[in-house]
């Protein structure tokens, strides 16, 4: 059964200190990951898809990177408008195009 | 161009009533996806069309059903209320099955 564990729960930072958020995922074989913000009573807005390892998306702040087992979303120099959580998806080549959610990162950045 | 649209935004329902939920996909998308989302989870899947055929269907009761119209836009029908189905119900669309999908604001449903 696909599995996708997103570490840590909750993460609190000061504005400009720089963290990583974790996506780890157990699948027969990698579709696609696809990495999502998701602000208090929205949807989860698309940030990046990864699809081998060793590919690195960026946007802004946001850093995202793929190995074989995990995915790492890296924050540089956050701002408080940086504070959403932050979901993993893992699309398994096994036949279905049904994506797996993590339960995702919250993250709180404090001026 | 527009986004994923989902109506109502929010809904208050009592226990043992039913409720249609409705989704506009982005145009061009031909899947149409729908979750639950309940505080602190990650979205759950429920179901998703493809070309107004059912592609896959997650581990919800048969109160739950759902359709896709010729224009790809989708209703998802839920019977005889539980209060444990109070939550955000998001539609998601995407143009085929390796690209992202796309998600609404969705619908919040609280039961009573």
């Amino acid at each position: 059964e696909d599995q996708v564990t997103q570490s840590p729960e909750a993460l609190r930072l000061q504005e400009g200190e720089s963290s990583s958020l974790n996506c780890s995922y157990t699948v027969s074989g990698l579709r696609g990951l696809f990495w999502y913000r998701q602000d208090p009573g929205k949807g989860p807005e698309f940030l990046f898809t990864l699809y081998s390892a060793g590919e690195e998306k960026e946007k802004e702040r946001l850093k995202a990177t793929l190995t074989k087992k995990e995915s790492f979303l890296h924050i540089t120099a956050p701002k408080p408008e940086d504070s959403a959580t932050y979901l993993c998806a893992v699309l398994d080549e096994g036949g279905s195009y049904i994506p797996t959610f993590g339960r995702g990162t919250s993250l709180i950045v404090h001026p | 161009d527009a986004g994923v649209t989902q109506s109502p935004t929010h809904l208050i329902k009592t226990r043992g009533q039913h409720v249609t939920l409705r989704c506009s996909p982005i145009s061009g998308h031909k899947s149409v996806s729908w979750y639950q989302q309940v505080l602190g989870q990650g979205p759950q899947f429920i179901f998703q069309y493809y070309e107004k055929e059912e592609r896959g269907r997650g581990n919800f009761p048969d109160r739950f059903s759902a359709r896709q119209f010729p224009n790809y836009s989708s209703e998802l029908n839920v019977n005889a209320l539980l209060l444990g189905d109070s939550a955000l119900y998001l539609c998601a669309s995407s143009s085929d099955s390796n690209q992202p999908q796309h998600f609404g604001d969705g619908t919040r449903l609280s039961i009573l």
